[in-house]
């Protein structure tokens, strides 16, 4: 699987766009970029992914590049509940479940 | 509907001991996989099951095993503990349609004395 550049931390005004970029240029034609979370001392939580199109849930938007080695997560209004790790994932979605966590992107809501 | 659960949440065992750890996946779900997490190696993949069979497994030694129930329910063993296995112990269950989407449960953190 691809490896993921991402900032180790970013900070976010809350009610703010906070936008977290995720560098994935080695990203091959059938690999997905995937976002979790893990908000502390619980479990990662999936928030989305896409394959080439910009994706939108009720959580966040994906945004990814045209030649797709770059990606931004946007959490439309953060909120201090938002504060977590983020991590960006490329994956094959082939048959499994497996996921390469890398170290993620710090975000801080502060009031 | 019920999330992933695992048991116990917090434990304590001294080195040269085994421990057992439990999950239960999400009612219908039919992959597991477990991660540990550490300060100094962040969240690392262990193995997978997919009706009963180990699909993947990371690279850990020996001492690392599991096992998936008809059930799906799942268990992991550590053998002859060592101080370095103190992490947090997640499980994830999906409904093995390999969307990526997994589901995590809270964890069971392991300290070992």
């Amino acid at each position: 699987d691809a490896k993921t550049t991402q900032p180790p931390s970013m900070d976010c005004a809350e009610g703010r766009a906070a936008n977290l970029p995720c560098n994935h240029s080695t990203i091959s034609g059938n690999e997905y970029v995937y976002w979790y979370r893990q908000i502390h001392s619980q479990g990662p939580q999936y928030i989305i992914h896409g394959l080439k199109n910009n994706e939108t849930n009720e959580m966040a938007s994906l945004i990814i590049t045209e030649d797709r080695k770059s990606s931004t997560l946007i959490l439309p209004h953060a909120t201090l509940r938002d504060t977590a790790v983020y991590y960006c994932i490329v994956r094959v979605a082939y048959n499994t479940d497996k996921l390469i966590f890398g170290t993620g992107t710090r975000l801080q809501v502060f009031p | 509907k019920a999330g992933v659960t695992q048991t116990p949440r917090y434990l304590i065992k001294t080195r040269g001991q085994q421990v057992t750890l439990s999950c239960s996946p999400i009612s219908g779900h039919r992959s597991v996989s477990w991660y540990q997490q550490t300060p100094g190696q962040g969240l690392q993949f262990l193995f997978e099951y997919f009706s009963e069979t180990q699909r993947n497994k990371g690279n850990f030694p020996g001492r690392f095993s599991g096992r998936q129930f008809s059930n799906s329910r799942s268990e992991m063993n550590v053998s002859t503990l060592e101080l370095g296995d103190s992490a947090l112990y997640l499980c994830a269950s999906s409904g093995g349609q390999n969307t990526g989407e997994l589901f995590f449960g809270e964890g069971s953190r392991l300290t070992v004395l």
